[in-house]
């Protein structure tokens, strides 16, 4: 058990829609990561969090958002979803916001959409 | 850009071969590079990591030594488990853009 906790741990749902996925980060870790791992895309890079600011981005779509509370668990909002969207997501934590902290992993939230 | 290729999975060994799963890189500058390992449905977990070259990476049995002139950090234990059995990604991280990179992944499967 890495520590990191992310809910629900399936979601189904239609196209069009929204969803919310959550994750809350270990005890004492201020960064929190979101990744995408797909079949065909592999695992991606989507957003990093640091104590409630924007760290970094990578490959996050203009219709996924994301943001840290400042009881620092993280929400990530995934609109006008579509098929390609379908896809295990990953919430990852690290005590720092540097690249050489490891980072633990959430077991992921499976998203299929319909 | 950066980016990371690993050897094609999946890879079955018997219990006790010897193991190694090539990784290799591409970057502009120095990353820091790792191994994850993902055991059937969980996270990732942080295998073993070196941050500069030469450097070895250990842990559990398993070993990676970064090497700046082959830009590679291949993965090897000597005597590999049922256990053993995951998929196994190697990955790079920058720190001017402070995001990790991951390779597609190697599945590695042991038979008893």
């Amino acid at each position: 058990d890495s520590g990191v906790t992310q809910t629900p741990k399936h979601l189904i749902t239609a196209t069009g829609q929204r969803v919310t996925l959550r994750c809350s980060p270990r005890s004492g870790d201020l960064s929190v990561y979101w990744y995408q791992q797909s079949l065909d895309q592999g695992l991606q890079f989507l957003i990093q969090y640091y104590n409630g600011e924007e760290r970094a981005k990578g490959n996050i779509l203009e219709r996924f958002s994301a943001q840290q509370f400042p009881d620092l668990h993280s929400e990530l909002n995934l609109s006008s979803l579509e098929l390609g969207d379908s896809a295990l997501y990953f919430c990852a934590s690290s005590v720092g916001g540097i690249v050489t902290d490891t980072q633990y992993f959430g077991p992921g939230t499976r998203l299929t959409v319909l | 850009g950066n980016s990371v290729t690993q050897m094609e999975g999946p890879v079955t060994l018997s219990e006790e071969a010897f193991l190694t799963i090539n990784c290799t890189y591409t970057a502009t500058g120095y990353p820091s590079l790792f191994w994850y390992v993902q055991y059937p449905g969980e996270g990732l977990q942080l295998l073993l990591k070196a941050t500069k070259a030469d450097d070895k990476g250990s842990n559990k049995g398993f070993e990676a030594t970064y090497r700046k002139e082959t830009t590679s950090f291949h993965l090897e234990k000597g005597s590999v488990q049922v256990s053993d059995s995951a998929v196994y990604f190697c990955a790079l991280g920058m720190e001017y853009g402070n995001k990790l990179v991951f390779g597609a992944g190697t599945i590695l499967r042991v038979k008893s």
